[in-house]
């Protein structure tokens, strides 16, 4: 099975930061990953889908990048309400698997 | 969206079913999963239907496998997770959500609000 591996796993940074999470897989998956940001008490929403585009709506301060088993998931500037946890997921296995990685929880310093 | 219902506590062994109604899109030619989250813990997936235009079929993750059905009727756009032999380590946070396609495009873009189920 493909593991994915989030690191960190906690991010404490300030609004304005730029701040880089990485997401690292067991075994090379193309460009098949998305990244989810969710808030809690709420459904995780979809930021970007194939690595690297970003979901109609969210905002272009949102970037990913990578390929086979190394991806990140980029914010350029905090805003507030950037705080939430963060999840890679990869849709590469067949049958799949739809594994997603463990979080990163990013809060303000 | 996704409006979900059904959820609730459980004895270990028993059997639930939750639901997942659908509107805004053509439900039947979407791909449809349900995710779940133990609180304050990470996702899982739990499964997959095809909508039947791609052959209807439906796949599960190993711990739910052959205790865990998901069906959908297209007639009134919904989605079902027929869920027995429930155990303790079932306890958690439902979610369905849509599978937007083609691959690599592929992601879970739409999410219903979540129902919780708990066997104990």
């Amino acid at each position: 099975d493909i593991q994915l591996t989030q690191s960190p796993s906690f991010l404490s940074a300030s609004v304005g930061d730029r701040v880089t999470i990485t997401c690292r897989a067991s075994q090379g998956i193309s460009t098949y990953l998305a990244w989810y940001q969710q808030k809690p008490g709420k459904a995780p929403k979809l930021l970007i889908y194939a690595a690297s585009t970003l979901q109609s709506g969210v905002p272009s301060r949102f970037s990913g990048s990578g390929s086979g088993t190394e991806f990140t998931l980029t914010i350029s500037s905090l805003q507030p309400e950037d705080f939430a946890t963060y999840y890679c997921q990869q849709l590469y296995n067949f049958p799949p698997m739809y594994t997603f990685g463990q979080g990163t929880r990013l809060e303000i310093k | 969206q996704l409006v979900q219902s059904g959820g609730g506590l459980v004895m270990p062994g028993g059997s639930l079913r939750l639901s997942c109604a659908a509107s805004g899109f053509t439900f039947s030619h979407a791909w449809m999963t349900w995710v779940r989250q133990i609180p304050g813990k990470g996702l899982e997936w739990v499964g997959r239907i095809k909508s039947k235009g791609s052959g209807g079929t439906t796949d599960y993750a190993a711990p739910v496998k052959d205790r865990f059905t998901i069906s959908r009727d297209d007639s009134t756009n919904t989605l079902y997770l027929q869920m027995d032999s429930l155990k303790t380590e079932d306890t958690a946070l439902y979610y369905c959500t849509t599978i937007q396609l083609p691959p690599p495009n592929d992601a879970f873009n739409v999410w219903g609000q979540g129902t919780m189920v708990t066997v104990s």
